[in-house]
């Protein structure tokens, strides 16, 4: 199972809103609607921002959000702060019953 | 709350054998299965597989048959992975994780693996 394509990085200034594509196939993103995004900042664990491409856990910041189209998944992240500056994981459910991450983006707040 | 605390980090030998622990408090252990997590420096989380704490089931990812064994004791709600002749591309951080409903809620605070001569 190939690991899903995201951009190796993206920027924002503060307040700026970006987005952050997950490309995977009809075997992974495409087929099921579990997947989940990941936010990691240096030295840390990564925490849960999204799951089941829409939902944001208890206690995350309702500027993040997430959407699907076919194959392709979205995070997006309005009104940039700089403590959002970190890399950013997605993940999904595939068809032979394994969990596949993508390859990951890093945020800079510039 | 839920915690997922692991074990320190490891230097070993090349062909030694490491076992991580990850000892859960916060819920009822055997409730949700343990995945764990490799993350190389610099490189994205793998998935390396799963135990069912219910059934005791271990599903392994491509790549991590063999050498990786999961397992776990109730008494002590704490979930292993033993990984047997390491080889210097084991170097990674082993993350446990819980799952819930299709989606990794909760993750230990990850544990470094060094193999080195």
């Amino acid at each position: 199972q190939s690991a899903l394509t995201q951009p190796a990085s993206v920027s924002g200034s503060p307040g700026q809103s970006i987005t952050i594509s997950c490309t995977g196939t009809s075997s992974d993103v495409g087929g099921f609607n579990y997947v989940s995004w990941y936010q990691q900042h240096p030295g840390k664990a990564p925490q849960l921002v999204i799951y089941e491409v829409i939902n944001r856990p208890s206690g995350v910041s309702h500027r993040f959000s997430g959407s699907k189209s076919g194959n392709t998944a979205s995070l997006t992240i309005s009104g940039l702060q700089a403590e959002d500056e970190a890399d950013y994981y997605c993940n999904s459910y595939t068809t032979i019953n394994t969990w596949v991450f993508g390859g990951g983006t890093k945020l800079t707040v510039l | 709350q839920v915690q997922l605390v692991q074990s320190g980090s490891e230097l070993k030998n090349p062909g030694a054998s490491v076992k991580i622990s990850c000892k859960t408090s916060g819920y009822t252990f055997t409730t949700y299965g343990i995945n764990w997590v490799r993350q190389a420096p610099g490189q994205g989380p793998e998935w390396m597989g799963w135990i069912n704490t219910n059934t005791g089931k271990s599903t392994y990812a491509q790549g991590f048959t063999g050498r990786f064994v999961f397992s776990f004791d109730t008494s002590v709600n704490t979930a292993y992975v033993q990984i047997s002749s390491l080889k210097a591309e084991d170097t990674a951080v082993y993350y446990c994780v819980r799952g819930v409903s299709w989606k990794f809620d909760s993750w230990g605070q990850g544990t470094l693996v060094t193999v080195s001569s």
